[in-house]
């Protein structure tokens, strides 16, 4: 069983990218997908999008534009680049492991503000 | 890639059935059999209920069970219990992506 953990800063100013890592232990990020999911406050799940350890990535059409999921399967970790962020964009995010999204971290509020 | 529907809030008493509907189109819900339902309580991560429409990861009690028609999609709880308050999320892929639901919040009454 995967066990994931969110790490990052909690504040980010508007306008610069919001980079998150996901460490996982339990087993190897190899022959898993890892996706992002964010929770506004007060709101639903968001799907950002995900890698499989191949290095092939899927995104949230919504955010396509402005978002990087790569993966360092050295370091079992997974990485989230979110550009040009706003007010929106705070929320809690989530890595979470495998297709149906099965393992979940505890999440990490990230507020934008400056 | 429109949220999917799910009512707010529904309620029940303990030890009696509520179902959560989640209504999407033939582009997600109708057209693939990959609905998932998850379960969230106040400040957790959520937690994988349902997967495939109707399958259950090992550990989900059976009184959690999924359905599917057309481009509706549900989860019902049976014999509910005081510890099943909590929000619940649908979830389905929508081709190359998952689109989520806004969430209904269960209350046990």
């Amino acid at each position: 069983q995967l066990h994931l953990q969110e790490s990052g800063p909690g504040l980010v100013k508007p306008s610069e990218t919001l980079s998150l890592t996901c460490s996982v232990s339990g087993g190897s990020i190899s022959g898993y997908y890892c996706s992002w999911i964010r929770q506004s406050p007060g709101k639903g799940l968001e799907w950002i999008g995900y890698i499989y350890y191949s290095g092939s990535t899927n995104y949230n059409p919504s955010l396509k534009s402005r978002v990087t999921i790569s993966a360092d399967t050295s370091k079992n970790q997974v990485s989230l680049n979110l550009s040009s962020v706003t007010a929106a964009d705070t929320a809690v995010y989530y890595c979470a492991g495998g297709y149906n999204l099965d393992f979940w971290g505890q999440g990490t509020l990230v507020t934008v503000s400056s | 890639q429109s949220a999917l529907t799910q009512p707010r809030s529904v309620s029940g008493s303990p030890g009696q059935s509520v179902t959560i509907s989640c209504t999407g189109t033939s582009s997600d819900v109708g057209g693939y059999d990959f609905v998932s339902w998850f379960q969230q309580h106040p400040g957790k991560a959520p937690k994988l209920l349902i997967f495939d429409v109707n399958r259950r990861p090992s550990g989900v009690p059976g009184r959690f069970s999924g359905s599917k028609s057309g481009n509706a999609a549900s989860l019902t709880i049976s014999g509910l219990q005081a510890e099943d308050e909590a929000d619940y999320h649908c979830c389905s892929y929508a081709g190359r992506s998952w689109v989520f639901g806004g969430g209904t919040k269960l209350t046990v009454l």
